[in-house]
């Protein structure tokens, strides 16, 4: 069935450093993906997505592109702030049959900036 | 515009009690979902309605879980009863349509003891 794998954290970076997290998937067909972020004690929001193969997603300076060769869509931001600190989650969805709309997540990760 | 309202936000119960989360979307969003998030761990969808419709509870179980959404608007959520296994936090959430982006709700996190 349909799965994702997200690289496990926590993450601890420093304030304006590189941040990549890893996602790969399993899925039939051509799913969409998304990374959502949860910030303490709030609900899950949506960060960004990709519908199709070679789209970039991008939002609030993250990224992520849908490689469907090596069925990744790592998410990346060149300068992380204390105000990232979150956990973030990968997610496809089913894009058709009777599953159309499931949203199948990774773990989540754990990602704390210091200043 | 006011998001997806949960309650409550916290509940506690002792194992066998019966307990109940209710879900009120976004006005016009006619999916509804509600999806179980074990700590540690990413959602997990229980079931989904299309108006009133459950048309995806696959994965709900059905021995000890029930949901409606009778006016195809808010939904609850029903365990009974509750086992300590189900402690985790059970999110809703609402879209346009099944095509369409996912609004969460802050969540209920329950604890069984």
């Amino acid at each position: 069935g349909d799965s994702v794998t997200q690289m496990e954290g926590p993450v601890t970076l420093s304030e304006e450093a590189f941040l990549t997290i890893n996602c790969t998937y399993t899925a039939t067909g051509y799913p969409s993906l998304f990374w959502y972020v949860q910030y303490p004690g709030e609900g899950l929001q949506l960060l960004l997505k990709a519908t199709k193969a070679d789209d970039k997603g991008s939002n609030k300076g993250f990224e992520a592109t849908y490689r469907k060769e090596t069925t990744s869509f790592h998410l990346e931001k060149g300068s992380v702030q204390v105000s990232d600190s979150a956990v973030y989650f990968c997610a496809l969805s089913d894009t058709g049959g009777s599953t159309l709309g499931r949203l199948y997540f990774g773990r989540g990760t754990q990602l704390t900036v210091w200043p | 515009e006011a998001g997806v309202v949960q309650s409550p936000r916290y509940k506690i119960i002792e194992k066998k009690q019966p307990v109940a989360f209710w879900c009120n979307p976004i006005s016009g969003h006619n999916t509804l979902y509600w999806y179980l998030q074990n700590l540690g761990q990413g959602p997990e969808l229980l079931i989904r309605y299309e108006n009133e419709e459950a048309v995806d509870d696959s994965q709900l179980p059905k021995d000890r879980f029930s949901a409606e959404r009778l006016k195809g608007v808010d939904s609850t959520l029903k365990i009974q009863p509750a086992e300590l296994g189900d402690s985790a936090v059970y999110l809703c959430a609402s879209s346009l349509g099944a095509y369409n982006e996912q609004f969460f709700g802050p969540g209920t996190r329950l604890t069984v003891l």
